[in-house]
């Protein structure tokens, strides 16, 4: 098993371009997560997924797209990014949810210019 | 905002010796996780404790919850090199996702 897997790993960005972060993982689990993480603010939610088809906002969702087409694949879009976009991104799965273990991905550094 | 709240923000101890974190929180929980994560990578779950529970082992590790407090700590007993690492409590509010704190950076010195 892969695990969850991120694409791509780095990528730098010119503001006002787009681009799409893919998360996939291959245990089947229901929940879905995509997390940014900044020196000294931890990890901050911004969408998730309970199930296919179903996408909630979470703390920090603007600027951000998601879908969830597949069950296995997240994905997360920044339509037009902007330096303040500049950060790691994580994604995450779990089976049951909170109550759950979460398995995360090896995460994506996005720069944007 | 961060429910979960780590103290200290960084830790440095020699090797050998234990390490305590802990965490505050500030409303009721169904349960409190604690993740690992080396530098550049992805968090790796470590422990999950339940709010009817008091305490927990894994290997050398010890969680505590005291719910009537609002706090949990993480032990690491007997510290080698490899724990160097940043260390993240979540915490499940009911709300079918996680909120983490902002870590406390634990540095193994030899």
């Amino acid at each position: 098993n892969a695990g969850v897997t991120q694409t791509p790993k780095f990528r730098v960005l010119k503001t006002g371009q787009s681009m799409t972060l893919l998360c996939a993982q291959d245990m089947n689990h229901e929940y879905m997560y995509w997390y940014r993480q900044d020196p000294g603010m931890g990890l901050r939610l911004i969408h998730y997924s309970v199930g296919e088809g179903t996408t909630a906002k979470g703390e920090v969702p603007d600027g951000y797209n998601v879908s969830r087409l597949k069950k296995q694949n997240f994905l997360l879009g920044l339509e037009s990014a902007a330096p303040s976009q500049t950060s790691v991104y994580f994604c995450a799965s779990s089976y049951l949810g909170p109550i759950d273990t979460q398995y995360f991905g090896p995460g994506t550094r996005l720069t944007v210019l | 905002s961060q429910q979960g709240e780590e103290d200290p923000q960084a830790l440095s101890i020699q090797e050998g010796e234990n390490a305590t974190m802990n965490c505050s929180y500030k409303t009721s929980i169904n349960n409190l996780q604690w993740y690992r994560q080396n530098s550049g990578r992805g968090l790796v779950h470590l422990i999950l404790i339940r709010s009817n529970e008091r305490e927990k082992h894994s290997g050398r590790l010890r969680v505590t919850l005291d719910t009537s407090k609002k706090s949990s700590s993480l032990l690491i007993t007997a510290s080698r090199a490899a724990d160097t690492a940043s260390y993240f409590c979540a915490t499940d509010q009911g709300a079918q996702k996680l909120v983490f704190g902002q870590g406390t950076r634990l540095t193994i010195n030899p």
